[in-house]
């Protein structure tokens, strides 16, 4: 079976600084990852998505994720955080069944002006 | 309309009280989902509807009717609702098939029973 950890449920950042989400991973075949973010009281969208390709994977608004499999980690990285990013963000495996989406707890993240 | 829209977006309800939840995709996706995020809970899967079959009923109580009559349309109908089951529900659509399986949300519907 599949799954994820989000190893922090909880990061707070200073405007302008780095951010990381930390996720590692359980599966038993090359899986396909997902980060999507949630901002307050809406629906989740993709960051970006990992698929075999590239390891070191390019999102939107500056997000960015790398794959690495001796590890099990697909970590999240921000060089500089924006009051923007404030928000919900989950770690996603696919798999084993064409539809199915294991989902993280979810990490918040909060950013001081 | 773009993407996958739901309507409506908050409903207050009674326990006795019979409701609907629409969910629409605009994308051509051939699959549709349900999903109930709770406070402090990570995201519950709750159906699949694959090619407007039903491929996935994830345990949930028969008070929660789900309805795909195309693949464009999924409802979730709702009655006799309990005080926890106040969330917010998701829809979701993919297109299964290809290697990954990348779900596009809908903004939810924020539900309060009472």
């Amino acid at each position: 079976a599949q799954s994820v950890t989000q190893l922090d449920s909880h990061v707070s950042v200073s405007e302008g600084t780095p951010v990381l989400l930390r996720c590692n991973y359980s599966s038993s075949y090359s899986p396909s990852l997902f980060w999507y973010v949630q901002h307050p009281n809406k629906g989740l969208q993709l960051l970006l998505k990992y698929t075999s390709a590239a390891t070191l994977v390019k999102g939107i608004n500056g997000f960015e994720a790398e794959f690495k499999k001796s590890e099990t980690s697909f970590h999240l990285t921000k060089p500089s955080a924006h009051m923007s990013d404030a928000a919900e963000y989950f770690c996603v495996v696919s798999g084993p069944d064409d539809y199915k989406l294991s989902f993280g707890a979810g990490t918040t993240v909060t950013v001081r002006a | 309309e773009t993407g996958v829209t739901q309507t409506p977006r908050h409903l207050v309800m009674g326990m006795t009280n019979k409701k609907s939840l629409k969910c629409e995709q605009h994308l051509g996706h051939n699959a549709m989902y349900w999903y109930k995020q709770s406070a402090k809970k990570p995201l519950e899967l709750m159906f699949v509807y694959s090619l407007e079959e039903r491929v996935e009923n994830n345990s949930v109580p028969s008070r929660f009717s789900p309805e795909c009559p195309n693949s464009s349309h999924l409802f979730l109908h709702l009655h006799t609702l309990q005080p926890e089951d106040s969330a917010l529900y998701l829809c979701a659509s993919s297109q299964v098939g290809v290697s990954y399986n990348e779900q596009f949300f809908g903004p939810g519907t924020r539900l309060t029973v009472l």
